[in-house]
């Protein structure tokens, strides 16, 4: 079947410097893209989304790109801070479905 | 403002003992609600979803069920549980198709 997959587990940054997380995706079809951030034994936290008649979109101190000709999306987090550390998940929606990928483990070092 | 409700937060169950998680969303109407197992360390895999009172779908085959009794309760259960059953289960709702979904704080689910 179709799917959501993460290129990188484990990810592990200065404080202060940019984060780039990716995310690569198989369902042409997909027309709405997600950012969620998982802190130890919360729920997903939405960050920022974007639909498939974008290629970029900003929020605050994250910017997500959507490439749709090679199916990837990113999640880039400007000055990292210790409380970016967490999970990252990319999900795609398809009708009332959002397909997860397996995340992303943020590590900001001091 | 909309918030989403889980719990318990934490349950240690017998195997082949019953199970009754509960959600509820505040402060929307009609929302579509969704269930989720995420194993220890990986991503979230859909069980069930509902887009309205007493409509459930079913992902994966598997030893629970799901039932939505009021527009903004949802309740997974189960009659025996199973160790394979142990995990991390969350709760979401969104407004519709398209909407970005908004989870609980989950229920961590242990087995023994």
């Amino acid at each position: 079947g179709e799917s959501v997959g993460l290129h990188l587990p484990t990810l592990s940054v200065q404080e202060g410097d940019n984060s780039i997380i990716n995310c690569a995706y198989s369902n042409s079809a997909s027309d709405y893209f997600i950012w969620y951030k998982q802190e130890s034994g919360k729920g997903p936290q939405f960050i920022i989304d974007i639909r498939s008649n974008m290629d970029k979109r900003q929020g605050q101190r994250v910017t997500v790109l959507l490439n749709k000709t090679v199916k990837h999306l990113s999640l880039q987090i400007a000055a990292t801070q210790p409380g970016d550390s967490a999970v990252y998940f990319c999900a795609e929606n398809a009708g009332n479905m959002l397909t997860f990928g397996g995340g992303t483990r943020l590590m900001v070092k001091p | 403002s909309q918030t989403i409700h889980q719990w318990p937060a934490t349950l240690v169950q017998p195997v082949g003992s019953p199970l009754s998680l509960e959600c509820t969303v505040e402060g929307t109407s009609n929302p579509n609600l969704y269930w989720y197992r995420q194993a220890a360390g990986r991503g979230l895999q859909l069980l069930f979803y509902s887009v309205g009172i007493g409509q459930i779908s079913s992902e994966v085959p598997q030893n629970l069920s799901a039932s939505r009794p009021q527009d903004r309760q949802f309740i997974l259960s189960s009659k025996k549980l199973l160790l394979s059953d142990s995990g991390f289960y969350l709760c979401a709702w969104s407004k519709g198709s398209g909407q970005p979904q908004h989870f609980g704080d989950g229920t961590r689910l242990s087995i023994l």
